[in-house]
């Protein structure tokens, strides 16, 4: 596609729901990233792949985050049990190339996610 | 270790300039920098690699100090559409954001 597509744009869910978010990045973009951004804060690191390959998930804040690539293009973040303090956005990106200090980044619009 | 963004936030008048800056504890490969508008993507505005160099952007450059470990961002005569959010991203081998510097452009 032209770019970074999230899905869906936003998702209200009960605590202790179990959600999904999906990501499609440009088509042939090697590199995926996952954040999740708080209203008036910066996007926060939560996970990255190389093709279907998981090489960082430090940040992810709880075993409840699982992220997955299976087949090197679409991604799905699922939160499991979902708690008030997950409310965020949950920003996708995209890279062209392996990871390098002069990739630059295209981001989705985003998933607003409201835990209630 | 994220980044450390200065000022917070910046009202100026249109034609105006202003100077954001970024600064980091840790030896930076690289300087990512991106503006988000409200309710949008974080859109891309120039990477500064080691070396020093600046660059530009339309009335948009940027320096890239790796002594220092900083980096400034440079709004020359900004226009009304240069509102909204700037981040600094600094890079080892991914890029973790500063919390961000609020510009509003008044006409």
């Amino acid at each position: 596609g032209a770019g970074v597509s999230q899905s869906p744009r936003y998702k209200v869910a009960k605590r202790g729901q179990d959600v999904a978010l999906r990501c499609d990045p440009i088509s042939g973009h090697v590199s995926l990233f996952w954040y999740q951004q708080a209203l008036g804060q910066g996007p926060e690191f939560l996970t990255y792949f190389q093709n279907e390959a998981q090489l960082d998930k430090s940040g992810l804040p709880s075993d409840r985050f699982f992220a997955e690539r299976p087949e090197g293009s679409v991604s799905t973040l699922k939160i499991q049990r979902t708690q008030q303090e997950d409310s965020a956005v949950y920003l996708c990106a995209s890279s062209l190339a392996v990871r390098g200090p002069d990739e630059k980044l295209f981001f989705g619009s985003g998933t607003q996610l409201s835990v209630l | 270790q994220q980044p450390v963004q200065s000022p917070q936030a910046v009202i100026l008048r249109e034609g105006e300039d202003a100077v954001i800056n970024c600064s980091s504890s840790k030896a930076l490969y690289s300087v990512h920098w991106y503006r988000q508008k409200h309710g949008e993507a974080p859109v891309f505005l120039m990477i500064l690699l080691k070396g020093g160099e600046q660059k530009g952007h339309e009335k948009i450059s940027a320096s890239f100090n790796e002594k220092k470990q900083q980096s400034s961002l440079y709004l020359t005569a900004s226009q009304l559409s240069y509102s909204g959010t700037y981040f600094c991203g600094t890079e080892r081998n991914k890029i973790i954001f500063g919390k961000g510097t609020r510009l509003h452009i008044l006409p």
